[in-house]
């Protein structure tokens, strides 16, 4: 099965600085990475995804980008802010009619005032 | 309207008891998951049913039981509990089968988690 490692653990950064979130899977064949945020005492949500096909999505302040021949997918938050603290899970499935997604095991990201 | 609910949120018991877990998922999906979320946050898929037939098991103790009466509720029964079984389960649910012309877009939808600690 597909394996997902994600670095670091913990993330601490200012307001207003960017955040880098890094992944990497270890199936060739994997074509469709989430990234989920989980707030404390929340649950998971989706807040951005990346297929294959692509190199780099963004939505407004966060942006994903995927290396296939390395690898790895990285998730950038710019302009960090307080609602940004949160774990964030990078997470990639082999096809999007597979039932399993595999997670990494979190990032704690706090972002200080 | 809540798209995936499972009850009850919390759940404080003591070691050796049996206690269920229930969900609901309102979004028509095919496909539901249970999940574990230990203390340090590992999100550790357990189940997962496609159409009331059991897809994944991921070596959990045969403790666990999931029952999924109908393909939009997926229940978790656990016996004789344990303390190392303390933790938040989290169902979820996806699309996986094309409908409409369309694949599932992959995203998986979470209930807000029930917290079972075991005294």
């Amino acid at each position: 099965g597909e394996n997902v490692e994600q670095h670091p653990s913990t993330l601490s950064v200012q307001e207003g600085d960017s955040a880098v979130i890094k992944c990497t899977y270890s199936d060739s064949a994997s074509n469709y990475f989430p990234w989920y945020k989980q707030e404390l005492g929340k649950r998971p949500q989706l807040i951005i995804d990346i297929r294959s096909n692509v190199g780099e999505k963004k939505d407004q302040r966060i942006a994903v980008t995927l290396n296939k021949t390395a690898k790895h997918f990285s998730l950038h938050i710019t302009e960090t802010q307080p609602e940004d603290s949160a774990v964030y899970f990078c997470a990639a499935m082999i096809r999007s009619n597979d039932y399993k997604l595999s997670f990494g095991a979190g990032t704690t990201v706090t972002v200080r005032a | 309207d809540t798209a995936v609910s499972q009850t009850p949120k919390y759940l404080v018991t003591q070691m050796g008891n049996d206690k269920s877990i229930k969900c609901e998922q309102n979004l028509g999906h095919d496909t539901m998951y249970w999940y574990k979320q230990d203390s340090k946050k590992f999100l550790k898929i357990m189940f997962s049913y496609n159409n009331k037939e059991l897809i994944i098991n991921e070596t959990v103790p045969n403790r666990f039981s999931p029952k999924s009466p109908d393909k939009a509720h997926l229940n978790l029964h656990i016996n004789s509990l344990e303390l190392g079984d303390s933790a938040v389960y989290f169902c979820a649910s996806r699309q996986v089968a094309w409908t409409s012309g369309r694949a599932g877009t992959g995203e998986l939808f979470f209930g807000e988690g029930s917290r079972l600690t075991v005294l």
